[in-house]
């Protein structure tokens, strides 16, 4: 069974300073893809990075960059320069390909505040 | 501007009334996701549709149904046989499925 496992319920972080959101993930697919989710208070998911099993590099994206260790199977986030706007819930997910179809397995997700 | 709705954002219902979520996308995206959230966890799949007149049952699927009818709509409906419906409710959408999904701005629904 696959799985998504975010142990830290919540984490402070002083604004400007960088913070790692860790997630650790158990499959037996070699083909998979990770990506994480940032839910503010009014609800909405919103995408922030996806990286691939078999991508050789971390993926970044702006302030956002995935620590991917395969050997490990962990995919942290790390969010450079915090912000007082990047107070959230934070989400770990999977994706599971199965008979063509495309879901997402989601951690419990990580509390972050960010304080000035 | 593309993107994801859901209506209505609250929605109240007594108990033994079905109920139906709306989920509307301009994306042009093939597949359609409903997702629930309960407090303090992540989304758990309730159903999944790749293409118009297809969709599978996820992990929570009992006490639910679901139609794809167009391939902008995907309507959840929330039976009375549903035991504990007060959630948070996400509607999400890809353009297939090797991409990441997007996702509506949700429905929290509380049954009085």
């Amino acid at each position: 069974a696959q799985k998504i496992t975010q142990t830290q319920p919540g984490m402070f972080v002083q604004e400007k300073e960088a913070v790692t959101l860790d997630c650790t993930y158990d499959t037996s697919d070699p083909s998979y893809g990770l990506f994480w989710y940032k839910q503010p208070s009014s609800g909405e998911m919103i995408f922030l990075i996806y990286q691939g099993s078999y991508d050789q590099q971390n993926a970044t994206e702006g302030r956002y960059s995935l620590n991917f260790q395969k050997a490990r199977k962990s995919a942290n986030l790390v969010i450079s320069a915090s912000q007082l706007g990047d107070s959230a819930m934070y989400f770990c997910a999977m994706r599971e390909i199965r008979g063509g179809y495309n879901k997402l397995i989601f951690g419990a997700g990580t509390r972050l505040a960010v304080h000035p | 501007d593309g993107g994801i709705t859901q209506s209505p954002k609250y929605l109240f219902r007594k108990e033994g009334q079905n109920v139906t979520l709306s989920c509307e996308q301009n994306l042009n995206h093939d597949a359609m996701y409903w997702y629930r959230q309960d407090p303090g966890q992540g989304l758990r799949l309730i159903y999944y549709s790749q293409i118009v007149n297809d969709f599978q049952k996820g992990d929570i699927a009992e006490g639910y149904s679901v139609s794809r009818e167009k391939k902008e709509s995907f309507p959840l409906t929330v039976t009375s046989a549903q035991k504990n419906p007060t959630a948070f409710y996400l509607c999400a959408s890809s353009i297939d499925r090797a991409y990441e999904q997007f996702f509506g701005p949700g429905t929290r629904l509380t049954v009085l």
